[in-house]
């Protein structure tokens, strides 16, 4: 079966300083894994996507993760915060049957000036 | 596009009444999800389409939870009887099996519901 956990439920950084949320996935096979963020009271809106190409993926608004299948981790980091990345980000991992996916419980990430 | 559309976006209903919310995928998409999502239990997948077809729905909580996709263009999640746990945001994502979209679900503003 494949999941993914996210180590984190809240992260809290200062603005301008280095962004790390952690995640770990379970897959018994090559997985496709994405990260989305949900801003309060919107939706879901995707951040990237690895699907066994390049292990380095880049996403919008600075936001990058990478995939290490000796550690089966696909950390989301971004250099440098901005007040508007306060948001519940959710690591995701392809499911068993078709298209559906597997969510993470997410992370809280904050942003304090 | 206008992406994936949802109506209402907020709904207040007395317990015991009948609740049905509504889905536009974006057009050209084959696969259609319905998620539900709570403080307690996060996101969770409750059915998903694809070709209009119903592919799983053991998500779906109980009978009192049913889902049409009547044509490509609309899907209907009805409660009936609604309940106070029934309260969560609802949101509906679509997704193509053309290559270049393969898996990424684009998901709509959701629809809030409470239930009193």
């Amino acid at each position: 079966a494949q999941s993914v956990t996210q180590l984190d439920s809240h992260v809290s950084v200062s603005e301008g300083t280095p962004v790390l949320l952690r995640c770990n996935y379970s897959s018994s096979y090559s997985p496709s894994l994405f990260w989305y963020v949900q801003h309060p009271n919107k939706g879901l809106q995707l951040l990237l996507k690895y699907t066994s190409a390049a292990t380095l993926v880049k996403g919008i608004n600075g936001f990058e993760a990478e995939f290490k299948k000796s550690e089966t981790s696909f950390h989301l980091t971004k250099p440098s915060a901005h007040m508007s990345d306060a948001a519940e980000y959710f690591c995701v991992v392809s499911g068993n049957s078709g298209y559906a996916l597997n969510f993470g419980k997410g992370t809280s990430l904050l942003v304090t000036p | 596009d206008a992406g994936v559309i949802q109506s209402p976006r907020h709904e207040v209903t007395e317990m015991g009444q009948e609740v049905t919310l509504r889905c536009k995928p974006i057009s050209g998409h084959d696969y259609l999800f319905w998620y539900r999502q709570t403080m307690m239990r996060g996101l969770e997948l409750l059915i998903y389409f694809n070709n209009n077809v119903p592919i799983d729905d053991s998500g779906m909580p109980e009978d009192r939870f049913s889902a049409k996709m009547p044509n490509a263009s609309f899907s209907t999640l009805k409660i009936q009887p609604s309940e106070p746990r029934d309260s969560a945001v609802y949101f509906c994502a679509s997704s193509s099996t053309s290559p270049a979209y393969q898996e990424t679900q684009y998901f709509g503003p959701g629809t809030r519901l409470l239930v009193l």
